[in-house]
C-alpha cells in the first residue's frame, strides 16, 4: 500500500538554527501539506501547495517558513531560524484530488528545539 | 477565523457500547469533514470522510452525519472494541480560495474491556 514517508523520524536541533523536514508524498498525488502537532494539541494546519506554488497558509506559517518542491518525489518543509514553541510533530500530507479527497498523512517527524 | 469545536475531549465506554462524538464548524464555506483515528506515535488516518451534499454516511460500525444549516457534523461508533481506543480528531476542509483543513482538539476515546 503506497504511504507518504517522512524523514527524520526525530530532529533535535539548537535554537536559531535552520531545520529542513522531508517528505515523499504518494507517487500520483498532487496535493501536498504539512500539519504540526504539539504534543497532546490538536493537529494544525500550516500550508498546501499545488502545481508547484502555495495554495493556502496559516497565521502560523510566517516568513520563517518555506516550502519547496525540489524534484519530483520530495516535498520539504524548511524553517529558517529555529525557537522553542517550533517544538512540536510534523505531518507531512498528500492527496490525489483536492481538498474534499482523502488526505493521507506521513508518520510525523519529532522536532525538538533545545 | 475558521474554527471547529469538537466534544468531549475525553470519552470512556464499555466494550460494546456506543461512542458519539460531536463537532461544529464555522466556515460556510466548508465542504469536506473527514474523521481521523490518531494511535500513539503515529500520523492521523483517515476512517471516514462525508461530503456537504450528503447528510449521513456508513461504513460498517462507523457512521457520520451532517447537518450542514447547523454546521454539526457527528461521528458513531457502534459495538466498540478494545482496538477503537485512540484520539479521534474531526475536520473541516474548504476550496474557497485555497486547501485548507482545519481540525476539532480531539476526542480521546478509552474502550475499556
Amino acid at each position: 500500500e503506497p504511504e507518504v514517508t517522512q524523514t527524520p523520524s526525530h530532529q533535535v536541533t539548537q535554537m536559531g538554527q535552520e531545520v529542513i523536514l522531508r517528505c515523499v508524498p504518494i507517487s500520483n498525488h498532487l496535493y501536498f501539506y504539512w500539519y504540526r502537532q504539539i504534543l497532546g494539541q490538536k493537529v494544525e494546519f500550516l500550508v498546501s501547495f499545488y502545481n508547484n506554488e502555495i495554495s493556502e497558509k496559516s497565521e502560523i506559517f510566517d516568513d520563517q517558513f518555506s516550502v519547496e518542491r525540489p524534484d519530483g518525489s520530495n516535498f520539504t518543509l524548511k524553517i529558517r531560524s529555529t525557537k522553542l514553541e517550533d517544538s512540536a510533530m510534523y505531518f507531512c500530507a498528500s492527496s490525489a484530488g483536492g481538498m474534499n479527497t482523502e488526505a493521507f498523512f506521513g508518520q510525523g517527524t519529532r522536532l525538538t528545539v533545545v | 477565523g475558521e474554527n471547529v469545536e469538537q466534544h468531549p475531549s475525553t470519552l470512556s465506554v464499555q466494550e460494546g457500547d456506543s461512542a458519539v462524538i460531536k463537532c461544529t464548524y464555522s466556515d460556510s464555506a466548508s465542504n469536506y469533514f473527514p474523521w481521523y483515528k490518531q494511535e500513539l506515535g503515529k500520523g492521523p488516518q483517515l476512517i471516514i470522510d462525508i461530503r456537504s451534499n450528503v447528510g449521513e454516511k456508513k461504513d460498517q460500525r462507523i457512521a457520520v452525519t451532517l447537518n450542514k444549516t447547523a454546521k454539526h457534523f457527528s461521528l458513531h461508533i457502534t459495538e466498540t472494541q478494545p482496538e477503537d481506543s485512540a484520539v479521534y480528531f474531526c475536520a473541516a476542509g474548504s476550496v474557497t480560495g485555497g486547501f485548507k483543513t482545519i481540525f476539532g482538539a480531539g476526542t480521546r476515546l478509552f474502550v475499556k474491556a
